[in-house]
This record gives structure tokens, C-alpha cells and sequence, in this order.
């Protein structure tokens, strides 16, 4: 199955500004997950990125407060915008792996103050 | 839409025990996957088990084994010879048959090993 590099693990960042996650994959895949994990909750997904399109959102995430890129089929990002102390999570990517599961990045931890 | 429920926030078992964590969804669909992973404190999404609607055998990955009633929408984990290592969030998760849906989670279990 496909090797997820996610960077960076953790960050602390201040309420207003914005933080970059980046997901690099060992193989070409078609389509990128992103998932938020808030404190003590389950992963919701905020979007899915296709390469050379525009990504998808889930109802209550924007494009405005998390633009996705998607450059090619190895590499994608996830901006977290003008951050406030409630976006304070897990952020996580994940590919799939054919039918038999998905691949998650090792996630970055977020804590904005 | 798909719902996956996890009516267990917390479970805690014995060390070479068996604990059972327990897994309900709603689907309209006939055909999907469903699956079991781990998260320990490491933060990272560790896959346990994988179930095919369609496969009426139960799966199973060494001392971890499901109990699939399709009809009842259920699909628990079964941990035998329970591990230190194996204390972690558990979460079920739902995926539609087509290529390239996203899985959708259930709300997690805790599962703490006692020595």
C-alpha cells in the first residue's frame, strides 16, 4: 500500500494566521482525503482533492478557510486560514488503496493560541 | 447518508483476555466495505480488518476477528489475547463500493489494556 509523508507533525500557531500541511505520496493516486480530528472526536472529512480539479468540500468546511491544492497525482496541501483557537485539531490525509483501505498520513497536530 | 455508530466510549479489558467493541451502521446500499483501525497515541491510522458486504465469511487477521450480521447492520471486533500494545482509539469505518469514496468513521472506542 501507498507510504503517506505528512508534514509538519505539530505546530502552534497564533489565532489570526495561517498554517500549510503538506502530503507527499510513494505512488500516483487519483484521489487525496482530508480529514480534521478534532480533540476526543472521530475524523470528519473536509475534503477530497482530485488532481486538476478543484476539490471537493463537505457541507460546513469552505474553500475560503481550507484551499486545497492538488498540483499532481503525488503531492497535495491543506491551508488552514486565518486560524482561531476551534481549529485547533488533528488534521490528517489519506489515500486509498484500491477497494481494501485507505492510508493515512501520520497526521499533524494543530494548536493555535 | 451513511451513519456509523460506536455505542462504546470506553472499554477496558484485561491483558490475555478478549474484548468484543461493537459497531452499528445505517446504509441503504447493498454493497460496501467496512472496516476496523487503531489509533494509538502516535496519531497514526493503523488498518485492522477489512470486511466485504458481499463476503458472508467473517474476517480474520491473527488474534482479530469480526462478527458481520448484514442484516442487522452490525459488525463488532472481537480482540483475542489481548496485548498491552493494542490499548488505542478504535474506530469503524464505512465505504461505499465505488472507487474513490471516502470512508466514513464511527465515533470511536476507547480500549484500555489492564496488566
Amino acid at each position: 500500500s501507498a507510504v503517506i509523508s505528512q508534514k509538519p507533525s505539530r505546530d502552534i500557531c497564533q489565532r489570526g494566521t495561517s498554517l500549510t500541511i503538506q502530503c507527499q505520496v510513494d505512488s500516483q493516486v487519483t484521489m487525496m482525503f482530508w480529514y480534521r480530528q478534532q480533540p476526543g472526536q472521530s475524523l470528519t472529512l473536509i475534503a477530497t482533492a482530485n488532481q486538476g480539479s478543484e476539490a471537493t468540500y463537505e457541507s460546513g468546511f469552505v474553500i475560503d478557510k481550507f484551499p486545497i491544492s492538488r498540483p499532481n497525482l503525488t503531492f497535495s496541501t491543506l491551508t488552514v486560514s486565518n486560524m482561531s483557537p476551534e481549529d485547533s485539531s488533528i488534521y490528517l490525509c489519506s489515500v486509498g488503496a484500491g477497494f481494501y483501505g485507505y492510508t493515512f498520513g501520520s497526521g499533524t497536530r494543530l494548536t493555535v493560541v | 447518508a451513511q451513519t456509523v455508530t460506536q455505542s462504546q466510549p470506553e472499554m477496558s479489558v484485561q491483558e490475555a483476555e478478549t474484548v468484543t467493541l461493537s459497531c452499528t451502521y445505517d446504509t441503504s446500499e447493498s454493497d460496501y466495505y467496512l472496516f476496523w483501525y487503531k489509533q494509538p497515541p502516535s496519531r497514526q491510522m493503523i488498518l485492522v480488518i477489512r470486511q466485504e458486504a458481499y463476503k458472508q465469511q467473517n474476517a480474520t487477521e491473527n488474534r482479530f476477528s469480526v462478527n458481520f450480521q448484514k442484516a442487522a447492520k452490525s459488525f463488532s471486533l472481537k480482540i483475542s489475547d489481548s496485548q498491552l500494545g493494542d490499548a488505542a482509539m478504535y474506530f469503524c469505518a464505512y465505504k461505499k463500493w465505488d472507487p474513490g469514496n471516502m470512508l466514513t468513521f464511527g465515533g470511536g472506542t476507547r480500549l484500555m489494556v489492564k496488566p
